[in-house]
């Protein structure tokens, strides 16, 4: 199987402060990930591209200074959400793509559920 | 014009019946197509890829691909409750994927 964690589930946390979410594959090897955000009833917003190794790609409309992306392996990428306001919350998805030569599928994680009080 | 549309639906059918999902994408040279079914409060699950012309069976779900007429469909045959879920077309183009916005899929006892 492909199988992609999340952690955590489901955070809470005081506006100003910033949150770390990370991203793993656990039994395949990732050069992509990507991140989304999911508001209620809207469908999937993608954030950003991270390939292992380097700078992430932002999509239009995402501050980098605020979601940071990091990459440090082919099985964990981290987003850390900075000074988190309560207009951050959101349902954040991450998903992996197997490398080169594979089918290209992506497999997301469980999500977490981020809310800024 | 959007990379990928779907219909959001809602589409209703009753248990049993075929239900049927269509996607329709605007670049042509798109290779890659995948369906992915989300429940409620829950992350997208990959059900179905499709890379060639024609029609790719799995079980109740059926992934048809028209390169031609540019647009992709699942069907989802004795369609049961718990496939009651929001169905999301995705189109891989180079390095980029895109997803529609989703079908609403609700099944009737």
């Amino acid at each position: 199987g492909a199988v992609v964690s999340q952690h955590p589930s489901w955070v809470i946390c005081k506006s100003g402060t910033s949150v770390k979410i990370e991203c793993r594959s656990l039994d395949f090897q990732a050069t992509t990930m990507f991140w989304y955000r999911q508001f209620p009833k809207q469908s999937l917003m993608l954030m950003a591209t991270s390939n292992e190794g380097s700078k992430a790609t932002y999509e239009q409309g995402v501050e980098k200074d605020k979601f940071l992306i990091n990459h440090a392996s082919l099985t964990l990428s981290t987003l850390t959400v900075t000074s988190a306001h309560p207009e951050d919350s959101s349902f954040y998805i991450c998903s992996a793509r197997r490398g080169p030569g594979s089918s290209y599928e992506q497999y997301f994680g469980p999500g977490t559920r981020l809310t800024v009080t | 014009q959007k990379e990928v549309e779907q219909n959001s639906g809602p589409l209703s059918v009753p248990e049993g019946a075929i239900a049927s999902l269509n996607c329709t994408y605007s670049d042509r040279v798109s290779q890659s197509f995948f369906w992915y079914r989300q429940y409620s409060g829950k992350s997208p699950e990959l059900i179905m890829s499709i890379y060639s012309n024609g029609d790719k069976e799995d079980g109740r779900f059926t992934a048809q691909l028209n390169k031609a007429s540019q647009y992709v469909s699942l069907l989802i045959r004795d369609s049961q409750p718990s496939d009651s879920a929001t169905y999301l077309c995705a189109v891989k183009n180079g390095n980029q994927f895109y997803f529609g916005t989703g079908t609403s899929l609700t099944v009737i006892p």
